[in-house]
C-alpha cells in the first residue's frame, strides 16, 4: 500500500459546483495533514492544513480529516475555472511530509 | 513577506556536467528542504536542514548529489556528474518549525533537463 494515495483524475467539475478530492494514508500515528495547490509549471501552494478530525472551513475550501478511517478530504464549493490545477495530499511520517501523487481537477466552464 | 527564492528557474546541461541550485528562504525561517519532483509525481524529500545542520538526508543520493547551507540561511545543491535520470524540478521549501512535519512554503523550483 503506497503510504499516501490520491486518484490521479483528471476529475471535471462543473462551473460552481463542489468538487470533491480525496486522500488516503497508510501510517495510522500520522498527525499532521495538508492540502496543496499546483498549477502547471509551477511550485506547489499551501491551501490548508488539518491537525484534529473533523472539518476546517476557509473560505470556499473544507479539508475534512477522519483519523479513524486514514482518509482526509477537500471540497471545493462554488468551483471556478481558475480552481483548475493538481491537488497534492500530503501526510506527515515520522520527522517527513509525505507527497500523493496528486488529483488533477479540470473545472468545466 | 519574500516568498522562497531559487535560481536559475531553468537550466539546461549535458549528461556528466555538473549543475547546482540555490534557494533563499523565507525570512525568519530555520527549516530548509530540497525536494525533487518528476512529472507526474509528488515532491520527494532530498534534504532537510535546521539551521546550519542536516538532520536528514537518507533521500539524498550522496555519491553524486551534495548540499550544503553556510550561515543558516542560503542553500546550494550540487549535481556533479548529471544523469539523464536528474532530469526533474528541485524545489526548495522552507519553515519555521523544526519538526519537518509543519506547514512548508515553497519557491518557484528549477526545472533540469538533462541532455
Amino acid at each position: 500500500q503506497k503510504e499516501v494515495e490520491q486518484n490521479s483524475g483528471p476529475l471535471s467539475v462543473p462551473e460552481g459546483a463542489i468538487a470533491s478530492l480525496n486522500c488516503t494514508y497508510s501510517d495510522r500515528v500520522s498527525q499532521s495533514f495538508f492540502w496543496y495547490r499546483q498549477y502547471s509549471g509551477k511550485s506547489p501552494e499551501l491551501i490548508m492544513s488539518i491537525y484534529s478530525n473533523g472539518d476546517k472551513e476557509d473560505g470556499r475550501f473544507t479539508a475534512q480529516l477522519n483519523k479513524a478511517s486514514q482518509y482526509v478530504s477537500l471540497l471545493i464549493r462554488d468551483s471556478q475555472p481558475s480552481d483548475s490545477a493538481t491537488y497534492l495530499c500530503a501526510v506527515n511520517r515520522d520527522d517527513k511530509i509525505i507527497f500523493g501523487k496528486g488529483t488533477r481537477l479540470h473545472i468545466l466552464p | 513577506e519574500a516568498g522562497v527564492v531559487q535560481s536559475p528557474r531553468y537550466k539546461i546541461i549535458e549528461k556528466k556536467q555538473p549543475v547546482a541550485f540555490w534557494c533563499n528562504p523565507i525570512s525568519g525561517h530555520n527549516t530548509l528542504y530540497w525536494y525533487r519532483q518528476n512529472l507526474g509525481q509528488g515532491p520527494e524529500l532530498l534534504i532537510r536542514y535546521e539551521n546550519e545542520e542536516a538532520v536528514d538526508d537518507s533521500q539524498l543520493p550522496k555519491d553524486r548529489f551534495s548540499a550544503e547551507r553556510l550561515k543558516g540561511v542560503d542553500s546550494t545543491l550540487k549535481i556533479q556528474p548529471a544523469e539523464l535520470g536528474d532530469s526533474a524540478v528541485y524545489l526548495c521549501a522552507s519553515s519555521t518549525g523544526t519538526s519537518g512535519s509543519e506547514e512548508q512554503y515553497f519557491g518557484p523550483g528549477t526545472r533540469l533537463t538533462v541532455t
